[in-house]
């Protein structure tokens, strides 16, 4: 069936360190790809979306590729700053699905 | 204002009890969901709803019941809660287009 597999956390990183968080999929169709963000004790907010393979999605310093050869949408920030620290969550959508599939979510702490 | 919100914020129930958690929305979107988040579980979809006259069961809807009672309102219902429906309940609203979800910031519920 249609899934997300996430790496596992919690990760933690130094101030300024480069991030990647691992996102794969299974999918039958075509989907969308999404990284979500939890920050403590708040709701979920999109963070940058993909609509079809090699296209890249960016915000607030974060990027991810949509790259269909490998199933994969892994997040990647150059530098990662105190702020940063959140659950994020991969996730797709198919054209013709009814709902989301989210990955398990990462946690992330980054340390000053 | 938030464009989702959830009420209430914070809840504690106990065994037996109906309990009803409630969600509106100013984004004119047609599409209504609500998940639960447990640790390590990621989100999981108990209903959602595409129109006032559409509900659907998600992947773990036993136990809960929903309402729709207009475009903007989608109400979740635990009729006799237990205490493993002790989690994180989301709330989220999409457009047609699949642009991402919009999530309110989240009802959490003990079942004690």
């Amino acid at each position: 069936g249609d899934s997300v597999t996430q790496m596992e956390g919690p990760v933690t990183l130094s101030e300024e360190a480069f991030l990647t968080i691992n996102c794969t999929y299974t999918a039958t169709g075509y989907p969308s790809l999404f990284w979500y963000v939890q920050y403590p004790g708040e709701g979920l907010q999109l963070l940058l979306k993909a609509t079809k393979a090699d296209d890249k999605g960016s915000n607030k310093g974060f990027e991810a590729t949509y790259r269909k050869e490998t199933t994969s949408f892994h997040l990647e920030k150059g530098s990662v700053q105190v702020s940063d620290s959140a659950v994020y969550f991969c996730a797709l959508s198919l054209n013709t699905g009814n709902q989301f599939y989210f990955g398990t979510g990462t946690s992330l702490t980054v340390i000053p | 204002d938030a464009d989702v919100t959830q009420t209430p914020r914070n809840r504690i129930t106990k065994t037996g009890k109906r309990i009803m958690l409630e969600c509106s929305q100013t984004k004119g979107h047609d599409r209504m969901y609500w998940y639960r988040q447990d640790p390590g579980l990621g989100l999981r979809l108990i209903y959602y709803s595409f129109d006032v006259k559409d509900i659907n069961k998600g992947e773990i809807s036993d136990g809960y019941s929903v309402s729709r009672q207009a475009q903007a309102k989608f109400s979740l219902s635990l009729e006799s809660a237990i205490p493993n429906q002790t989690a994180l309940y989301f709330c989220a609203t999409s457009d047609r287009d699949r642009s991402g979800y919009t999530f309110g910031s989240g009802t959490r519920l003990t079942v004690v």
